[in-house]
């Protein structure tokens, strides 16, 4: 069984503050970890991934994330969050030898002015 | 890269009507292709997945059903619509290995 918990339903910082959304997953075998941006009415939008390799992985946006293995974590930044940045954001997990990705409930970021 | 095109993009349909909604992937072949289920905005429900035509795997017993007549091409349908069958749908289509999911920008469906 696989599954994700996103702690927080919603985040709020202030622009050019550094925003961090936080992951835990659960895998019974190597994951393949993954998040996600939706805005308003339209479908999920592929930020980043992990496969394997080095920890800190970055992806589109100015956005980054970092696997902690022990911790089982994943937990995505920004180091200056910007009101564009405004959205629901999704961390999934799959078990490399799975189709099927498990989604968090999702986290709420609201950027400030 | 691929794009996963869903129409329509907002549907109101009657209790009881049937559904039909479709979902085609450009720039890629032999996707794995998803449907999913959004409800108020927050955590998507996995309804049926397919690594192959004629494929179908249904992740939720209900009352709706998947078909996926050519490679690049995922149906969902309801003979009877349900109020419960209320949300907002998401087609998705990934590569093989450790490609990710990539989204369609859905179809808001309301049952009056």
């Amino acid at each position: 069984a696989q599954s994700v918990a996103q702690p927080e339903d919603q985040v709020n910082v202030a622009e050019g503050n550094p925003l961090t959304v936080k992951c835990t997953y659960s895998v019974s075998g190597n994951p393949y970890l993954f998040w996600y941006v939706q805005y308003p009415n339209r479908g999920l939008q592929f930020l980043l991934k992990y496969i394997t390799g080095d920890n800190l992985v970055k992806g589109s946006y100015g956005f980054e994330a970092e696997f902690n293995k022990s911790q089982t974590s994943f937990h995505l930044k920004k180091p200056s969050a910007l009101v564009s940045d405004s959205a629901l954001y999704f961390c999934a997990v799959r078990d490399m030898n799975d189709y099927k990705l498990s989604f968090g409930a999702g986290t709420t970021v609201t950027v400030r002015a | 890269s691929q794009t996963i095109h869903q129409w329509p993009a907002t549907l109101v349909q009657p209790v009881g009507s049937p559904l039909s909604l479709e979902c085609t992937v450009e720039g890629t072949s032999n996707p794995n292709l998803y449907w999913y289920r959004q409800a108020a905005g927050r955590g998507l429900q996995l309804l049926f997945y397919s690594v192959g035509i004629g494929q179908i795997s249904s992740e939720v017993p209900q009352n709706l059903s998947a078909s996926r007549p050519q490679d690049r091409q995922f149906i969902l349908s309801s003979k009877k619509l349900l109020l419960s069958d209320s949300g907002f749908y998401l087609c998705a289509c990934s590569g093989q290995g450790n490609q990710p999911q990539h989204f369609g920008d859905g179809t808001r469906l309301s049952i009056l």
